[in-house]
């Protein structure tokens, strides 16, 4: 079963807006992880969130993590045509055999026209 | 560092055939996973390899699917026979993520996926 839903579904902007992506999960977390999916391709590790922390940086990607809410962001700052591609978050579940495992959600597909 | 190397990207085969896909993981990377990504959704774990045994298999359709990591390397993933609906892209992941002391990491290393389309 999907662990992540993300919202929206879709999202089209212009090269240089922000884009803002959500993400909602159900059980209890040892950290979220977002990864981007160019069409036809593998997906690619872009951060890592951990249970205890609430906002991380990384270059032009913010995430912040609301645990009492069950809730994620994404967002990326000054959109490049280069960005366009599926975004997914992925939660890792602590504890037990299942660390490690990740349950991806269905993920967002961001269109930045030039 | 090479990446994960899956093969092969594209396979087309009729219903109730056979087929196989290969990944190579990073080097050194403990974690072996394939995942099952049907058109519009998530990737959904198929199996975790820790090593060459095997972590969680839940969600494996055990019937028809089947996987090895004989080695502790690389790894083959089965389908036998095929349905309509196993047309998906497979995806194979590793991560650094060892035995209890090693070395951990939570990010998994994806493939380029193999794209498998049954008719």
């Amino acid at each position: 079963s999907q662990q992540g839903e993300e919202d929206p579904q879709a999202l089209s902007i212009q090269e240089g807006e922000n884009a803002t992506m959500n993400c909602s999960y159900k059980t209890s977390i040892n950290n979220l992880q977002w990864y981007r999916q160019n069409s036809g391709r593998g997906l690619v590790h872009l951060i890592l969130i951990r249970s205890n922390e609430r906002e991380k940086h990384s270059g032009r990607l913010r995430v912040t993590l609301d645990t009492s809410k069950k809730s994620s962001s994404l967002l990326i700052t000054a959109s490049r045509a280069a960005d366009t591609a599926s975004y997914f978050c992925a939660t890792a579940r602590s504890g037990g055999t299942s660390y490690g495992k990740l349950t991806f959600g269905q993920g967002t597909i961001l269109t930045v026209h030039p | 560092e090479a990446g994960v190397a899956q093969s092969p990207r594209y396979k087309i085969i009729e219903k109730r055939q056979s087929v196989a896909f290969w990944c190579n993981p990073i080097s050194g990377h403990a974690t072996l996973y394939w995942y099952q990504q049907i058109l519009g959704q998530g990737p959904k774990l198929l199996i975790q390899f820790q090593n060459n045994g095997v972590v969680d298999d839940s969600q494996l359709p055990k019937d028809r699917f089947s996987a090895e990591r004989l080695k502790g390397v690389d790894s083959t993933l089965k389908i036998q026979p095929a349905k309509l609906e196993d047309s998906a892209v497979y995806l194979c992941a590793s991560s650094p993520k060892g035995l209890a002391g090693g070395p951990r990491s939570d990010t998994q290393y994806f493939g380029p996926g193999t794209r498998l389309t049954v008719l």
